[in-house]
């Protein structure tokens, strides 16, 4: 069964950083490109930023690129997203996501319960 | 970008009825679009792609259509766990929009 499992997530101060990782399992994790998202409360859903699969290529959206930065760990099954500079408009649940694995498109066919961040002094 | 305008942002219906809700792109995205499902408090789930293919394991009362920049999802015969949020996502184009989504209730 694909699991996707997010972790990392809480109260933070403006300005601040912090880590939010997800572990996968059920899949060849190596196979898939990875991408995370965000849900601010009663919103709509962002897109944020792209891995390939052998970390060689990462994209981000325009409202994060600079302050976040997104890896991950084949060997570990892991996809993490370090969130810096953090402001009360980030605030959101984090969802990390597979990519289906179609060469035409880009479909997200599993993806984490997700996980909160709260920035607020 | 190319933006995605789903209509409505609210729908009202009873349990059997069909309910249709529509996305609009902002350009032609030949047929390269997604429809998710999302619950209170889960994570959106995959129900449609290429405009017109069912994910696995998604009841085949939910279905798709459209081509160029007008799309659409149908839902017949409404089952009780069919009330959650529905969110159009563009395929084609880097960065993968979606729709401010459309939130079905129980009348």
């Amino acid at each position: 069964e694909v699991q996707l499992v997010e972790s990392g997530g809480g109260l933070v101060q403006p300005g601040s950083s912090l880590k939010v990782s997800c572990v996968a399992s059920g899949f060849t994790f190596s196979s898939y490109v990875m991408h995370w998202f965000r849900q601010a409360p009663e919103n709509g859903i962002e897109w944020l930023a792209y891995i390939n699969t052998d970390s060689s290529s990462t994209h981000y959206a325009e409202t994060v690129k600079g302050r976040f930065t997104i890896s991950r760990d084949n060997a570990k099954n892991t996809v993490d997203m370090q969130l810096s500079s953090l402001r009360s408009e980030d605030t959101a649940m984090y969802f990390c996501a597979r990519e289906r694995r179609d060469s035409y498109a880009h479909y997200f066919d599993y993806w984490g319960q997700g996980v909160m961040v709260t920035v607020s002094s | 970008d190319i933006q995605m305008t789903q209509s409505p942002a609210s729908l009202s219906a009873s349990l059997g009825e069909t309910v249709t809700i529509e996305c609009l792109a902002s350009e032609d995205i030949y047929d390269i679009l997604a429809w998710y499902q999302q619950k209170p408090g889960k994570s959106p789930q995959l129900l449609i792609y290429d405009a017109s293919s069912l994910h696995t394991g998604v009841p085949s009362r939910f279905s798709g259509s459209g081509s160029g920049t007008q799309y659409s999802l149908k839902i017949n015969s409404l089952q009780p766990e069919d009330f959650a949020s529905y969110y159009c996502q563009n395929g084609l184009s880097a960065p993968r929009t979606f729709g401010a989504g459309t939130k079905l209730e129980l009348k």
